[in-house]
């Protein structure tokens, strides 16, 4: 299947500080990609979804303004958490996918492990 | 809206023993249905998946088949292992470029 990395895979930043979550779709082109949430021990939450040159949808209860999306390419899109604060500390999960949507799925990141002190 | 609801865990097995975690969906048209496994302190790995109605979806010994007439998609082994032991989650997609739906996960303990 197709590969999507995710840097860094940890981080652990002071609170007030903004942190970069980059996702890559390394041998195909993802014209939509989605960030994903995820609590201990609880499933996915869909943070929003985007789309290549486009502005990012986001869920309902989901900061914009926060998270910042930007998927200005086929191969990368990037989850900016602004001015962090402990209650941010969660994993982030990004999906890819690519044109047509073959078979509808989705490709999966190795996720980022965001710890706010 | 379209909605997942798999069997809450967590579900803890002998080695060797038969699995079952239930799963069944709500969605409009004819989705395509997955399950997923998460290691720990890991990311998504796609187990199986299933396309249209009747198919079956089969890995590393698991397997699940798409029942349209009873929206299920219950995930199965008969022999789990101890590497077995993961969250799994069932989810949904109405198209590749729609979010998936997830249940809520089931975590599976195996032990020797």
């Amino acid at each position: 299947g197709a590969v999507v990395s995710q840097h860094p895979s940890r981080v652990i930043c002071k609170s007030g500080t903004s942190v970069k979550i980059e996702c890559r779709s390394l041998d195909f082109q993802a014209t939509t990609m989605f960030w994903y949430r995820q609590f201990p021990k609880q499933s996915l939450m869909l943070m929003a979804t985007s789309n290549e040159g486009s502005k990012a949808t986001y869920e309902q209860g989901v900061e914009k303004d926060k998270f910042l999306i930007n998927h200005a390419s086929l191969t990368l899109s990037t989850l900016t958490v602004t001015s962090a604060h402990p209650e941010d500390s969660s994993f982030y999960i990004c999906s890819a996918s690519g044109l047509a949507g073959v078979y509808n799925e989705q490709f999966f990141g190795p996720g980022t492990r965001l710890t706010v002190l | 809206g379209n909605s997942v609801t798999q069997m809450e865990g967590p579900v803890t097995l002998s080695e060797e023993a038969f699995l079952t975690i239930n799963c069944t969906y709500t969605a409009t048209g004819y989705p395509s249905l997955f399950w997923y496994v998460q290691y720990p302190g890991e990311g998504l790995q796609l187990l199986l998946k299933a396309t249209k109605a009747d198919d079956k979806g089969s890995n590393k010994g698991f397997e699940a088949t798409y029942r349209k007439e009873t929206t299920s998609f219950h995930l199965e082994k008969g022999s789990v292992q101890v590497s077995d032991s993961a969250v799994y989650f069932c989810a949904l997609s109405a198209s590749g470029n729609t979010p998936l739906v997830f249940g809520k996960g089931t975590r599976l303990s195996v032990i020797a």
